[in-house]
């Protein structure tokens, strides 16, 4: 079966500090993706990251990085310089297998970020 | 990145009457769209997968006849809450593959119900 822990429920921190938000996966699929995804209070889901099983290169984006160890398996986020519109819930997801039915996302239960100024 | 409406964001509705929520994707074609639950506070869970031109597969626990979804273009899926109860009240949210195969989700506003 397939499962997405994101331990962290609530994290608070004060502007332009750094965070990281934890996310574990288990699957015995060989192929599969991650995801990120930030929904902010309005609700919508932010596509931040999709990331394959077979690349665990290291990825930055401006102030975000995320740190993918399938030793461990975790995909791992970091906000550098946290900034207020930051706050939000950040959900990492899993996807398993090629195409159809199979690409459904098996969502974390998000990690609540509070920026504070 | 592509984009996917809902519609209506969100609806107030009696209870024992039906709503209908629409999933579009406006500039790529989808052959497969996924409808999401989520309670409040919660994460989101995988109701059903929408495949044009055939039967929805719907997750475990999740009933066809209350949760109508239809596909009938590459562009439009819909989910209809028969009969809503207090109960049905929750965000529903859409998301619309491009292409086949790997190809990137993206999701849609949500759709936020009601019932009263």
């Amino acid at each position: 079966a397939q499962k997405v822990t994101q331990a962290q429920t609530e994290i608070s921190v004060v502007e332009k500090e750094d965070v990281t938000l934890d996310c574990v996966y288990e699957t015995r699929d060989t192929t599969y993706y991650l995801f990120w995804y930030k929904q902010p209070p309005s609700g919508e889901l932010v596509f931040l990251i999709r990331r394959n099983s077979f690349d665990e290169q290291n990825e930055i984006s401006g102030r975000y990085s995320w740190n993918f160890q399938k030793s461990t398996s975790s995909f791992n986020f970091t906000i550098t310089a946290s900034q207020v519109v930051d706050s939000a819930v950040y959900f990492c997801a899993l996807s398993v297998g090629y195409g159809g039915s199979q690409g459904n996302l098996i969502f974390g239960k998000g990690t609540k970020l509070s920026v504070k100024p | 990145g592509a984009v996917v409406s809902q519609h209506p964001s969100w609806v107030i509705c009696k209870s024992g009457t039906s709503v209908k929520i629409e999933c579009r994707s406006l500039d790529f074609q989808a052959t497969t769209m996924f409808w999401y639950r989520q309670f409040p506070k919660q994460s989101l869970m995988l109701m059903a997968t929408s495949n044009e031109g055939s039967k929805a597969t719907y997750e475990q626990g999740v009933e066809k006849d209350k949760f109508l979804i239809n596909h009938a273009s590459l562009t439009l899926s819909t989910l209809t809450v028969t009969s809503a109860h207090p109960e049905d009240s929750s965000f529903y949210i859409c998301s619309a593959r491009v292409g086949t195969g790997t190809g990137e989700l993206f999701f849609g506003e949500g759709s936020r119900l009601t019932v009263l």
